[in-house]
């Protein structure tokens, strides 16, 4: 399987940009990039997923390196309401299942 | 427009008794997940629907467990003769299709207790 790799834990001050890295160095060309986060006591919340090209909704901003090694979500203006654990995921396009693999993630703290 | 809804966001029981959860995805959704997480842990499959296929189990932990989707749409997750080790939350998701560029929409659990 694909894997990810983030860093534990990481501050944004509020209304700064949150910028949370990414490295899936094992990632194969048909595997998507997914990022998920999770608010406690809710379940997964999904953010965004690309391929190979940059993508932007009213969440966030994915940016992924050209050699697809590892990418970087981009919160604009966060808020205290983003402090959740993020979790990148790689969906594996194997078999028949296409469940998700949630690593431990990053908690993301946003600070006034 | 309305997500995964799960039922009953909270259970408690007596261990030994049989529990039924209860997953409604979002509409037109073909492909239904459940998972659960337990305590401080990852997201740990359980099975998977899509469509009128056969579900695959894989992620079952024991005969104790089973699911059923009717219709296409509902689907309720039953544990028989429930464990303490049971206890988790209990997610379901769905997506419009099992492609890997469909992503999957989680509801916000069942948290089930076992005494």
């Amino acid at each position: 399987d694909a894997k990810t790799t983030q860093p534990p834990s990481m501050d944004c001050a509020e209304g700064r940009a949150a910028n949370l890295p990414c490295n899936h160095s094992t990632i194969s060309g048909n595997e998507y990039v997914y990022w998920y986060r999770q608010i406690h006591s809710q379940g997964p919340q999904y953010i965004i997923h690309g391929l190979k090209n940059n993508e932007t909704n009213e969440m966030a901003s994915l940016i992924i390196t050209e050699d697809r090694k590892s990418s970087t979500l981009i919160l604009p203006h966060a808020t205290l309401r983003d402090t959740a654990v993020y979790y990148c995921i790689v969906r594996v396009e194997r078999g028949s299942q296409g469940n998700l693999i949630f690593g431990k993630g990053t908690k993301l703290s946003v600070k006034p | 427009g309305a997500g995964v809804s799960q039922s009953p966001s909270n259970k408690v029981t007596e261990k030994g008794k049989d529990v039924e959860l209860r997953c409604d995805p979002i509409s037109g959704h073909t492909a239904l997940y459940w998972y659960r997480q337990s305590l401080g842990q990852g997201l740990e499959f359980l099975i998977y629907f899509q469509g009128n296929s056969a579900p695959d189990k894989s992620g079952l932990p024991s005969d104790r467990f089973s699911a059923e989707r009717t219709g296409g749409s509902v689907s309720t997750l039953t544990i028989q003769r429930t464990q303490q080790e049971d206890s988790a939350v209990y997610l379901c998701a769905s997506s419009f299709t099992r492609d890997s560029n469909q992503p999957q929409h989680f509801g916000d659990g069942t948290r089930l207790s076992i005494l």
